[in-house]
């Protein structure tokens, strides 16, 4: 069965800072997709980054970069220099080719960032 | 903009009382779900539909049911049988039915019991 596991509840930082938010994953399939979604206060959950089994390089966009490592089964994020609007519920998921979109999501981490 | 509406932003329930939220997508995707989202917890698939009068039970489908009549509109139905129905609700919607498609949501319902 697949799990993903975010063991970081709530996580709080001082702007600029740096911070990186963690995802564990447990899948028997050698194929699977890997993504990360923000959930803002709004409540809208917005999608940032999506991964394949396939695909180590790790990916940077602006402040944001993630690090995929099939040897631990993790794919963690790293918010560079954050900011008071990276302040939000991060979720890790899970996707497997399951005959139908099975989607297997975190628990979340709330960061929050403090001016 | 295109996006996914879903309203209302806030729902009260009262015991024995069917209510049903609304989501609606003007992205023409094909498929649509439903996610309940509770506190500290990941969020866990409803129902999903591939297409239009099609759709299917996901993992926790007891005690709501959905209907698609037409592409744009997913609805659900929490009945009374769902004992438990206080939840932050999310609709989303894929552009195909595809497990490596990324999923598009809705700003949420949040439902109470009164």
């Amino acid at each position: 069965a697949q799990k993903v596991t975010q063991a970081q509840t709530e996580i709080s930082v001082v702007e600029k800072e740096d911070v990186t938010l963690d995802c564990v994953y447990e899948t028997r399939d050698t194929t699977y997709y890997l993504f990360w979604y923000k959930q803002p206060p709004s409540g809208e959950l917005v999608f940032l980054i999506r991964r394949n089994s396939f695909d180590e390089q790790n990916e940077i966009s602006g402040r944001y970069s993630w690090n995929f490592q099939k040897s631990t089964s993790s794919f963690n994020f790293t918010i560079t220099a954050s900011q008071v609007v990276d302040s939000a519920v991060y979720f890790c998921a899970l996707s497997e080719p399951q005959g139908y979109q099975k989607v297997t999501f975190g628990t979340g981490t709330k960061l929050q960032v403090i001016p | 903009d295109g996006g996914i509406t879903q309203s209302p932003k806030y729902l009260f329930r009262k015991e024995g009382q069917n209510v049903t939220l609304s989501c609606e997508q003007n992205l023409n995707h094909d498929a649509m779900y439903w996610y309940r989202q509770d506190p500290g917890q990941g969020l866990r698939l409803i129902y999903y539909s591939q297409i239009v009068n099609d759709f299917q039970k996901g993992d926790i489908a007891e005690g709501y049911s959905v209907s698609r009549e037409k592409k744009e509109s997913f609805p659900l139905t929490v009945t009374s049988a769902q004992k438990n129905p206080t939840a932050f609700y999310l609709c989303a919607s894929t552009r195909e039915f595809d497990w490596d498609e990324k999923l598009f949501f809705g700003s949420g319902t949040q439902l109470s019991v009164l």
